[in-house]
Order: C-alpha cells, then sequence, then structure tokens
C-alpha cells in the first residue's frame, strides 16, 4: 500500500539554527499536508500544497512540494523555542475519498 | 463553537473491558476519522465515516467497531480490550468540500489497557 516515509525521527537544534524535515510517498500523491502537534496537544493543520513544484511561506516556515508530487520539505528558519512539537506530513490521493496517509514524523527540540 | 470533542481524555482499562470513546463535532463535518497515536509509529487510521450512517475500515481497523448514527458523533468501540490497544486515540474531522480541506483534531483519549 501507499507509503509516506518522513525523516529524520528526532531533530535537535540550538535556537536561532534552521531545521527542515523531508517526506517522501511511494506514489504521486494529489495534495500534501503539513500538520504540528505541540508536546501532549494534537495535530493542528499548517498548510496544503496542491501544485507541483508549489512553494509557500509562512513567517519563518517554508514548504515545498515537489516537481514529481511525490516529494515535500518544512524548513524552519532562525528555530524558536516556540517551534517545539511534532511535525508531520500526511499525503492525499484523489482516489482515497479524501483520507490521508500521515508520515510518522519529526520531532524537534530546541535548546535555549 | 466546541469544535471536535472526545470523551473521556484518560480511561485505563482491564484486559476484556470494553468501552466505548465519544467523538462529537459541531463544526458540519461530513467525514470523521478515529486515529490511534503511537511513539514512533505516527498516525494510524482505524476507522472513517464518509457520511451519517457510514463507516469504512483504515489501516488498522481490527479489535475495534464504529458507528455514526448522527452526522455530529462517531463512536469508537473496543468488545474486549488489549494492551496492544494501550494508546493515544485521536478523533478528525473535514468537510468534505473542494480545495483545502483541512482535518480537524479532537484533544485526543489516552487509553490504558492493564
Amino acid at each position: 500500500g501507499q507509503q509516506v516515509m518522513q525523516i529524520p525521527q528526532y531533530q535537535h537544534v540550538q535556537e536561532g539554527e534552521d531545521f527542515t524535515t523531508y517526506c517522501n510517498s511511494s506514489t504521486t500523491l494529489s495534495n500534501i499536508q503539513w500538520y504540528k502537534q505541540r508536546p501532549g496537544g494534537h495535530p493542528v493543520f499548517l498548510i496544503q500544497l496542491v501544485k507541483s513544484g508549489e512553494v509557500k511561506k509562512q513567517k519563518r516556515l517554508t514548504f515545498q512540494f515537489g516537481e514529481a508530487k511525490k516529494n515535500s520539505s518544512l524548513h524552519i528558519t532562525a528555530t524558536q523555542t516556540t517551534d517545539v512539537g511534532t511535525y508531520f506530513c500526511a499525503g492525499g490521493n484523489r482516489g482515497s475519498q479524501g483520507n490521508l496517509i500521515f508520515g510518522k514524523g519529526t520531532k524537534l527540540s530546541v535548546k535555549p | 463553537n466546541a469544535g471536535v470533542t472526545q470523551t473521556p481524555k484518560f480511561r485505563v482499562l482491564k484486559t476484556g473491558q470494553s468501552m466505548t470513546l465519544l467523538c462529537a463535532q459541531d463544526m458540519n463535518h461530513e467525514y470523521m476519522y478515529w486515529y490511534r497515536q503511537d511513539p514512533g509509529m505516527g498516525l494510524r487510521l482505524i476507522h472513517y465515516s464518509v457520511g451519517e450512517g457510514t463507516t469504512a475500515k483504515g489501516e488498522v481497523p481490527d479489535g475495534y467497531n464504529v458507528s455514526r448514527l448522527k452526522k455530529q458523533n462517531f463512536l469508537l468501540g473496543l468488545e474486549s480490550a488489549a494492551p496492544s490497544q494501550t494508546s493515544v486515540y485521536f478523533c478528525a474531522g473535514r468537510r468534505g468540500l473542494a480545495g483545502v480541506d483541512t482535518q480537524y483534531f479532537g484533544p485526543g483519549t489516552r487509553l490504558t489497557v492493564l
């Protein structure tokens, strides 16, 4: 079945350093969504990418969708302690009734 | 608007006991989902519903049953709990509209089966 791989599993950074997490799908996706889960919390939607090669920015966060629509990345510039949490990518397919396949997530810790 | 709510927040069961987790939403979601989250495993889909009165199996449905008698509610049942079902359970809903179609998650239920 379809798989969505996400790396790295953990990332420890010093505050102010950059952070990137990568997502790869075994199949071509119709869209990819990114979610953030704070420690002890629930996943919260960040963004959706739909177009091949799409790049979207939210302040210090940059999201990319690959040209082949099989990979994606989230880059955080100059991390802050408020960025701590687990970041999940989730791939959607047209034939899946809108269901998402979640990656296992990247857990980010930020040392002040 | 309460959004997506889940009850209970925490529960401890003994092996073999049964329980029902309730998910309620007031966001007019057509689609609803039950996920489980285990350390290092991400979110795995248990069952989902594409509308009132419908349910379907997800990736890990064994040992669980669901019902969606009303659009607002999606129930997850464990008939005979096993230690392997110790997990955090999240309910989510989405409207099912074209365009950006976010899944909104509830706060989760932390279940321990002894």
